[in-house]
């Protein structure tokens, strides 16, 4: 079936980075281009960014551009996404998420299950 | 960027009654590039509706989705206790995507 296996939680001091990874399985991986959302504890929805598996171009939301990178690794299905830079606002479940529409411009059908990123010092 | 607003933030209501959730946004949403998801405790985010009114895959008629350039709505007929949970309307057509803040449907 159609899934997508993220790494497990992470706990960064301020000033760290951390690289998140996404396992894509059930599906031709470079047919699918990827997001990248995160939640803050108790609050919405906040997208990051998006990769094209196929060529690994990406566009990223302004608010983190120059800290995100999103990369990927077609020998094992897998798109990362690294954040630098942390703060404690960085503090939230990140999440892979499907873009179903073959391009850069569909919903979100397929969710990884959630990777905590909780920085602390 | 598009900003959406939902509303209303919580929804109390009973299994068996209608919901109906508004998402507005600041600017039209181009070709209806408009969508739904259910989000339920310690889960993930679920596709329910894109393209404004198109069901994902496997979600039942009692949900439908209405609207088009700046006002779209979410309607739940007949609720069921697993539908209680929050809401979150997503336009798609330009970047950055952005969410609207939810809406809680609880008992």
């Amino acid at each position: 079936q159609v899934q997508l296996v993220q790494s497990g939680a992470e706990v960064k001091k301020p000033g760290a980075s951390v690289k998140v990874s996404c396992k894509a399985s059930g599906y031709i991986f470079t047919s699918y281009y990827m997001h990248w959302v995160r939640q803050a504890p108790g609050q919405g929805l906040e997208w990051m960014g998006i990769i094209n598996p196929s060529i690994g171009s990406t566009t990223y939301a302004q608010k983190f551009q120059g800290r995100v990178t999103m990369t990927r690794d077609k020998s094992t299905n897998t798109v990362y996404m690294e954040l630098s830079s942390l703060r404690s606002e960085d503090t939230a479940m990140y999440y892979c998420a499907r873009d179903r529409s073959g391009s850069d411009s569909g919903a979100f059908d397929i969710w990884g299950q959630g990777t905590m990123v909780t920085v602390s010092s | 960027e598009i900003v959406l607003t939902q509303s209303p933030g919580t929804l109390s209501l009973s299994p068996g009654e209608r919901a109906t959730l508004s998402c507005r946004a600041s600017q039209s949403v181009s070709s209806t590039y408009l969508a739904w998801y259910q989000q339920k405790p310690g889960q993930a985010p679920s596709l329910l509706i894109y393209g404004a009114s198109s069901r994902a895959t496997g979600i039942p008629d009692r949900f439908s989705g209405s609207g088009s350039a700046t006002d779209f709505t979410l309607t739940i007929n007949r609720l069921e206790p697993a539908d209680f949970a929050v809401y979150y309307c997503q336009q798609y057509g330009s970047s950055p995507r952005t969410f609207g803040q939810g809406t809680i449907l609880e008992i």
